[in-house]
């Protein structure tokens, strides 16, 4: 079955870049998602990739897929207090058929000023 | 604001108590999901629907959880009988077909 692995929890100091990484299975995901979640907050879609792209680049925010891996990074540059949050990887379904995401368990950033 | 919103954003409840929770997506979008989320880890599927036909549901589903989409529009989510295990975040989320899933800030219930 699907399953997405995460590190839970990642320190870095704000100005530095944060390297966010997860693991799939499903080798038939068409698109990965990253997702920030605030407390008490609901999901916010921050980036996707699909999965014929090696990279993705968004003003901060690099995303690398390794497909031959299964292996997902989210990279964050220039690090702030804001993006302190829970990053969650999610694999998922493009077409007709799409429907459930598969996520992990989240990762919790914390950015020490 | 045109974003997912859901309602109520809180709601306690004693054990046995049925509840219901709505969830009204971004307007054009055609798909509606639901999802799951309990203390320390991702959402998990429920069930989804493609204008108001359901369409799929999870095994996590279990017999005292229904839900509607009745006019393609607005979903509600209800749970009869609760239970502590019930304990959790319910995420609601929109979509195109075969588009990126918005979701609402979530209902948290807690079964006393």
């Amino acid at each position: 079955g699907e399953d997405v692995e995460q590190s839970l929890f990642l320190s870095v100091r704000e100005g530095d870049s944060s390297v966010i990484n997860c693991t799939y299975t499903d080798s038939s995901s068409t698109y990965l998602y990253w997702y920030k979640q605030e407390p008490g907050a609901g999901l916010q879609l921050l980036t996707y990739i699909f999965s014929n792209m090696d990279m993705k680049q968004d003003q901060r925010l690099t995303v690398l897929l390794n497909k031959k891996d299964k292996h997902l990074s989210l990279r964050i540059a220039d690090t702030q207090t804001g993006d302190s949050a829970i990053y969650f990887c999610a694999e998922g379904f493009s077409g007709a058929g799409s429907y459930q995401l598969t996520f992990g368990k989240g990762t919790k950033l914390s950015v020490i000023p | 604001d045109t974003g997912v919103s859901q309602d109520p954003r809180h709601k306690i409840t004693k054990r046995g108590q049925n509840v219901t929770f709505r969830c009204d997506p971004i307007s054009e979008h055609n798909r509606l999901y639901w999802y799951r989320q309990t203390l320390g880890q991702g959402p998990e599927f429920l069930t989804y629907f493609q204008n108001e036909a359901q369409l799929e549901k999870s095994r996590l589903l279990s017999d005292r959880f229904s839900a509607e989409r009745p006019k393609g529009s607005f979903s509600t989510l209800e749970i009869q009988r609760t239970e502590q295990g019930d304990s959790a975040m319910y995420l609601c989320a929109s979509s195109l077909v075969g588009d990126e899933q918005y979701f609402g800030p979530g209902t948290r219930l807690t079964v006393t």
